[in-house]
């Protein structure tokens, strides 16, 4: 059961624009949101995270929308460049300091920024 | 400082076999994560071990075994392959507690080959 659904599934964006990646969550429970970039032959790693008592959150050129009634978050790279050709992954978990955290991931965007 | 590290990088085994992989947290980090990375997919939550005790465990069969050590490492058990086991194994550490206890920091991985 998908319980985090990514799109696309692919992008191609030319250096110096936008790219957005959207994530739809169906769990109310879940309540950390992370973005992990994976490059090839490496573990992924984690990029910026939204907890859902706020609507957006900056860093640098990567902004994290939250829409808590509508079950999604998206991840908006700004002023893309080739070093941020990578697969992004959103994900989601439940914290709890006794259940612990199992990260529920997106199926994963490629993305491509050409030169 | 050192970050999540993974032994070995690469392994290949034949059906049947078992395999054992092993995982160095980050110090001072007291729970690991054991997530299986099929080729195309996002990674899938294994088990979650905090203090040495099981904190969670995916949907995976009970081929699969992990444990932790008074140390914090970590080693996830395979027992009778099968080729659909062939894939990344990712191991990812965190505090375990406290705001920002549950944050995963990922290794590069264990590329599991089954033939």
């Amino acid at each position: 059961q998908q319980q985090v659904k990514q799109s696309p599934q692919s992008l191609i964006v030319q250096k110096g624009g936008i790219s957005i990646i959207n994530c739809a969550y169906e769990n109310t429970a879940f309540d950390y949101f992370p973005w992990y970039q994976q490059f090839p032959g490496k573990g992924p790693a984690l990029l910026i995270a939204i907890r859902p008592d706020v609507s957006e959150k900056k860093e640098g050129r990567f902004t994290i929308s939250f829409n808590k009634s509508a079950k999604q978050f998206s991840l908006h790279i700004m002023d893309s460049q080739p070093g941020d050709s990578a697969t992004y992954f959103c994900a989601a978990s439940k914290e709890g300091e006794t259940s612990g955290s199992r990260l529920t991931f997106g199926e994963g965007t490629q993305l491509t920024v050409n030169p | 400082d050192a970050g999540v590290t993974q032994s070995p990088t690469h392994l290949i085994k034949t059906r049947g076999q078992h395999v054992t992989l092993r995982c160095s947290p980050i110090s001072g980090h007291k729970s690991v994560s054991w997530y299986q990375q099929v080729l195309g997919q996002g990674p899938q939550f294994i088990f979650q071990y905090y203090e040495k005790e099981e904190r969670g465990r995916g949907n995976f069969p009970d081929r699969f075994s992990a444990r932790q050590f008074p140390n914090y490492s970590s080693e996830l058990n395979v027992n009778a392959l099968l080729l659909g086991d062939s894939a990344l194994y990712l191991c990812a550490s965190s505090l375990g507690r406290g705001q920002w206890g549950n944050i995963q920091y990922f290794g590069a991985g264990t590329r599991l080959s089954v033939l």
